[in-house]
């Protein structure tokens, strides 16, 4: 099984900068799919980004929303997944959840806990 | 772009069944997932490719999917089904996208 903590977020203004992370536990991270997805409060889920992992290219995708804005990345040797958040705006006010998944039709298997960020003047 | 969409509420009896729709075009061509979400907790994948169950998922939950209507269902629902509810699929124009989540209320 896989354990994800979020950390990193917290109150930022508009057009500010914030860099989430996620630790993972156990030996397969490297081989997985990372994924964020985000909440916005009292609303649904809404999927932000994915990075492969790098046997499968390591190549970055995103939601048309933050795509420009937000960059993936990861460091296999520490087990941790990045998101680098610039330019934000308001309406990124979301609970941040990393997640895990095997391939590009396949579910989001683990979640982290979740880690809050507010956007906010 | 893609949508799902879901009834936003559903009030079930505890021992009864509820069935929770998702409905998209053609979703049936495609693999649909679902998660349970509690207030203040991060979901939960509880069927996956339309009707498998992860590890540790009871039986009660099940899941379906056809033409233009996925079903996820709970049979002998108990207080702890009460939470909501998120179908998703993977899009080849949008990517992934979540439904609009459905509340079950336990009565």
């Amino acid at each position: 099984e896989v354990q994800l903590v979020e950390s990193g977020g917290g109150l930022v203004k508009p057009g500010g900068s914030l860099r989430l992370s996620c630790a993972a536990s156990g030996s397969t991270f490297s081989n997985a799919w990372m994924n964020w997805v985000r909440q916005a409060p009292g609303k649904g889920l809404e999927w932000v980004g994915r990075i492969k992992s790098k046997t499968d290219g390591g190549t970055t995708d995103y939601a048309a929303p933050v795509k420009g804005r937000f960059t993936i990345s990861r460091d296999d040797s520490k087990n941790t997944l990045y998101v680098q958040m610039n330019s934000l705006k308001t309406g990124d006010t979301a609970v941040y959840y990393c997640t895990t998944s095997k391939w590009l039709r396949g579910s989001f298997d683990y979640w982290g806990q979740g880690t809050l960020v507010t956007v906010s003047s | 772009s893609y949508v799902l969409t879901q009834p936003p509420s559903l009030s079930v009896a505890p021992g009864k069944t509820a069935r929770i729709t998702c409905g998209g075009n053609n979703i049936g061509g495609k693999s649909v997932h679902w998660y349970q979400q509690k207030p203040g907790q991060a979901p939960v994948l509880v069927v996956y490719e339309d009707s498998d169950r992860p590890s540790g998922i009871p039986e009660r939950f099940s899941g379906s999917n056809s033409g233009n209507t996925a079903t996820l269902t709970i049979s002998r629902v108990e207080a702890g089904d009460e939470a909501d509810y998120y179908c998703q699929v993977w899009d080849i124009i949008t990517d992934h996208v979540f439904g609009t989540g459905t509340k079950v209320t336990v009565l």
